[in-house]
């Protein structure tokens, strides 16, 4: 069946800019979760969904970095006013009971 | 706060050796995951531990848990090229998942 899927695969944005990136997870897995992934900082969690519940945000490294989820599928992780300090490889994961399947990532690139 | 460590970071080995990539966390884990990532791509899952003395083994790899000594070890058998890649581990704490910072492998003929 189909995996999780990530778009845009790549995105170049200018330092200032707001940015989305999507996420769609595995039909009927109820847990999703962001990471970030940079040469600096490593595999960082972000946030965490489970089925209709509020989110973990205890990732989020600042108050630009914002997640939601509609109707318990499709997530959206928007970094507002993009710093360089962003640029990174976004990863979702989505999972039905411990397993996390991984998508592609998103790479981001801020100039 | 959960930290997680792995050693070592680099490792290279010939075909058909044995080896050992090891994984130590701070505090109570509910779980331990073991990933592989090739250059370019994302993580593949290899294993979940949920117990104190867990033990999984796929092909040439093979996962343990112990809780008591916060360690987990990815062993691998008779190394083969393929094999070649990072290895994560990562812990998870209230479904916070705390990474190590990746084992490169790489097995050369």
């Amino acid at each position: 069946g189909a995996g999780v899927s990530q778009s845009p695969s790549n995105k170049v944005t200018e330092k200032g800019k707001d940015v989305e990136l999507r996420c769609d997870p595995i039909s009927g897995h109820t847990a999703l979760y962001w990471y970030r992934q940079s040469l600096g900082q490593g595999l960082e969690f972000l946030i965490y969904f489970q089925g209709n519940s509020a989110p973990d945000k205890s990732g989020l490294p600042s108050d630009r970095f914002s997640a939601e989820r509609t109707g318990g599928s499709v997530s959206t992780l928007t970094i507002q006013r993009t710093q360089q300090e962003d640029s990174a490889v976004y990863l979702c994961a989505s999972s039905l009971d411990f397993e996390q399947y991984f998508g592609p990532g998103t790479r981001l690139t801020v100039t | 706060e959960l930290k997680v460590e792995q050693n070592p970071l680099f490792l290279s080995m010939q075909e058909g050796k044995n080896y050992t990539i090891y994984c130590n966390y701070s505090t109570t884990s509910d779980r331990l995951y073991w990933y592989r990532q090739d250059p370019g791509k994302s993580l593949e899952s290899l294993f979940v531990l949920l117990s104190n003395g867990a033990v999984k083994q796929e092909g040439r790899l093979m996962a343990s848990l112990d809780t008591k000594a916060r360690l987990s070890t990815l062993h691998i058998t008779a190394a083969v090229h393929d094999l070649s890649a990072t290895y994560f581990c990562a812990g998870c704490l209230n479904n916070d998942m705390r990474f190590g910072a990746g084992t490169r492998l790489t097995v050369k003929p």
